[in-house]
């Protein structure tokens, strides 16, 4: 079965320093997808950024960037240059193999970022 | 980029209220769309698969006659709690893609709440 671990409940970062959060998961199928999300104290998902299981670079948007290490299972999202805006929960997800082309997603527990001037 | 809306934001209502949901895709259209259900400070889960112009797929646990889901078109899927109850309160969020294998978008959540 197909797994996400999130082994951070909450992390604290002071403003302006880079943060790791950390994303391991299970699975036995060769193609998959990670996902990284933002849901503030307001709820709404915002989608971050994005590794492919065949992608041989790791993924950056601005200033998130995803740690892929394929042999270890593991997708780190690492925030550079924290903002106070930052501050939120922080979700690792992980699409099913394309199944009937179904897009199912299996959500981490999630860690809770806090940014501290 | 894609848009996904998702009404109402918030519902307070009396037990054994029956309860709409909508979700819909804004400028995309969406044959499957995903109903998620979020207890406090816990991790979303996902209720059920609604595929546009068939039934939906339930995951395991979820009981099919009490959330019923509706997607009648490609742009519109609605989570219906039926006689709900205070265990029923929760957040319900839905998602959808605009093209397959692509990150999905969220609408913004709806806080049910049952008195």
């Amino acid at each position: 079965a197909q797994k996400i671990t999130q082994t951070q409940p909450g992390m604290f970062v002071q403003e302006k320093e880079a943060v790791t959060l950390d994303c391991t998961y299970d699975t036995s199928d060769q193609s998959y997808g990670l996902f990284w999300y933002k849901q503030p104290s307001s709820g709404e998902m915002i989608f971050l950024i994005y590794q492919g299981s065949y992608d041989e670079q790791n993924a950056t948007e601005g200033r998130y960037s995803l740690n892929f290490q394929k042999a270890r299972k593991s997708a780190n999202l690492v925030i550079s240059a924290s903002q106070l805006g930052d501050s939120a929960m922080y979700f690792c997800a992980m699409r099913e193999a394309a199944f009937y082309n179904t897009d199912k997603l299996i959500f981490g527990t999630g860690t809770r970022l806090q940014v501290f001037p | 980029g894609a848009v996904v809306s998702q009404h109402p934001s918030r519902v307070i209502c009396k037990s054994g209220t029956s309860v709409k949901i909508e979700c819909r895709s804004l400028d995309f259209q969406a044959t499957t769309m995903f109903w998620y259900r979020q207890f406090p400070k816990q991790s979303l889960m996902l209720m059920a698969t609604s595929n546009e112009g068939s039934k939906a797929t339930y995951e395991q646990g979820v009981e099919k006659d009490k959330f019923l889901i509706n997607h009648a078109s490609l742009t519109l899927s609605t989570l219906t709690v039926t006689s709900a109850h205070p265990e029923d309160s929760s957040f319900y969020i839905c998602s959808a893609s605009d093209r397959p294998n692509q990150p999905q978008h969220f609408g913004d959540g709806t806080r049910l709440s049952i008195l």
